[in-house]
């Protein structure tokens, strides 16, 4: 059964160092996102891919926080420099093609988390 | 700021009960209603999908959606221990299909 991979799972650093997230969607799944979760709230949007190109960002903290995904396939998120309240679970999804104008499904990756030392 | 409401409980259900998860939310143009199962530490998984007013049922599973009162719903029945978890509601927009997710519903089924 296809995944949605992400890399590393664990990650610790110390603020105002530099970290980056990698994740590989499901073959196929044109929509990427990418999500910051903090312990006891749901999942905040950081940002949306269709293929390349940003769909939306407008939660991306873009002074410190990047986000590309140059061939549409696999992405890679970056914050820099780190802060403590950073301190995160960051999550992966992607959507298939949209089907019907219906909004999409997404399937999550396990996941990176992230201590701000 | 489109809004997605959800009681963070927790929940407690005893075995084999119905557990009733409520979603509310505030842009009257979502179109599409996810519910999702996060166990600690985990990432979410998809239970169901609902686009249309009224029931859709699978397995255990019924999310109940009324547009007109801005509502999502979802009945577990014959719940069991290992569903618990929190339980995330999240709303698409029409037209953007940008997602929301609430902060989630923390069930507890005890034996």
């Amino acid at each position: 059964e296809a995944e949605v991979a992400q890399s590393p799972r664990y990650k610790i650093t110390e603020k105002s160092q530099a970290v980056a997230f990698w994740c590989d969607p499901i073959s196929g799944h044109a929509t990427l996102y990418w999500y910051r979760q903090i312990l006891g709230q749901g999942p905040e949007l950081l940002v949306q891919f269709q293929d390349e190109s940003v769909v939306d960002d407008s939660q991306l903290p873009k002074d410190r926080f990047s986000a590309e995904r140059l061939k549409g396939v696999d992405s890679t998120l970056k914050i820099q420099p780190a802060e403590l309240g950073d301190s995160a679970m960051y999550l992966c999804a992607s959507s298939p093609p949209t089907s019907g104008g219906q909004g999409d499904t997404q399937y999550f990756g396990p996941g990176t988390r992230l201590t701000v030392l | 700021q489109k809004e997605v409401e959800q009681n963070s409980g927790p929940l407690s259900v005893p075995e084999g009960a119905i557990a009733s998860l409520n979603c509310t939310y505030s842009d009257r143009g979502s179109q599409s209603f996810f519910w999702y199962r996060q166990y600690s530490g985990k990432s979410p998984e998809l239970i169901m999908f609902i686009y249309s007013n009224g029931d859709k049922e699978d397995g255990r599973f019924t999310a109940q959606l009324n547009k007109a009162s801005q509502y999502v719903s979802l009945l577990i029945r014959d719940s069991q221990p290992s569903d618990s978890a929190t339980y995330l509601c999240a709303v698409i927009s029409g037209g953007s299909y940008i997602p929301t997710f609430g902060r989630g519903t923390s069930l507890i089924v005890h034996p």
